[in-house]
């Protein structure tokens, strides 16, 4: 079974800095899609950005980025010029090609804290 | 935009009342999930749904079933509440299986069951 870790529950940075979450993901499988998902306190989940396992090159959404290892199994998100609304709890997840239905898998998520 | 809709931001249950959280998504997505979120533990798979009248376990069913009559709908029903069924729930729904589509969240339930 696919396994998904985040190992820092916590996290701070100073508003402007840049941090990276770390996440590791244990499967089998060659093809699979990776994600980072951003909670908001008391608001939505959302998509922060996607990387696809065949890509080489790593995914880059404005100021978030992804420094994706696969043969480490190793996906981390990096936030530059961090901003109070980037505080939240930051999911990584892992889905492979052929699950059913598109099943993730979810890490138990890092917290982030932005200090002005 | 996708909008993901859940009955209830707050509930509060007695021990042993049968408890029905909806979700309805507006997007025709085949693909549709139910999820606890406890702390530490991350989000946790109940049961999700690949089509309608199609349901498959997640990782913690016991305790829970699911009904999804219509495809935009998809119910979580508590058969006999339970305390340690206090949590957040959170219902999702996604595109087909095969692309590196993005699950989309509803708001949450926050069930407390005294």
């Amino acid at each position: 079974a696919q396994t998904v870790t985040q190992s820092q529950p916590e996290m701070s940075v100073q508003e402007a800095e840049t941090v990276t979450l770390s996440c590791t993901y244990d499967t089998s499988e060659s093809d699979y899609y990776l994600f980072w998902y951003k909670q908001p306190p008391s608001r939505q989940m959302i998509l922060v950005i996607r990387q696809e396992a065949y890509k080489q090159q790593n995914a880059t959404e404005n100021r978030f980025s992804v420094n994706f290892q696969k043969a480490a199994k190793s996906f981390s998100l990096k936030i530059s010029d961090s901003q109070l609304g980037d505080a939240a709890m930051y999911f990584c997840a892992y889905r492979t090609e052929n699950t059913n239905a598109g099943k993730s898998t979810f890490g138990d998520g890092t917290t982030l804290t932005v200090k002005p | 935009d996708v909008k993901v809709t859940q009955s209830s931001r707050y509930l509060v249950k007695r021990t042993g009342e049968k408890v029905f959280l909806e979700c309805v998504q507006d997007m025709d997505h085949e693909n549709m999930f139910w999820y606890r979120q406890d702390p530490g533990l991350g989000l946790r798979l109940i049961y999700f749904s690949y089509d309608v009248k199609m349901k498959e376990k997640g990782d913690i069913p016991e305790g829970y079933s699911v009904s999804r009559e219509k495809k935009e709908r998809f119910s979580l029903i508590l058969e006999s509440a339970s305390t340690n069924q206090t949590s957040m729930y959170l219902c999702a729904s996604s595109l087909w299986a095969g692309r590196s589509y993005e699950q989309y969240f509803g708001p949450g339930t926050r069930l407390t069951v005294t």
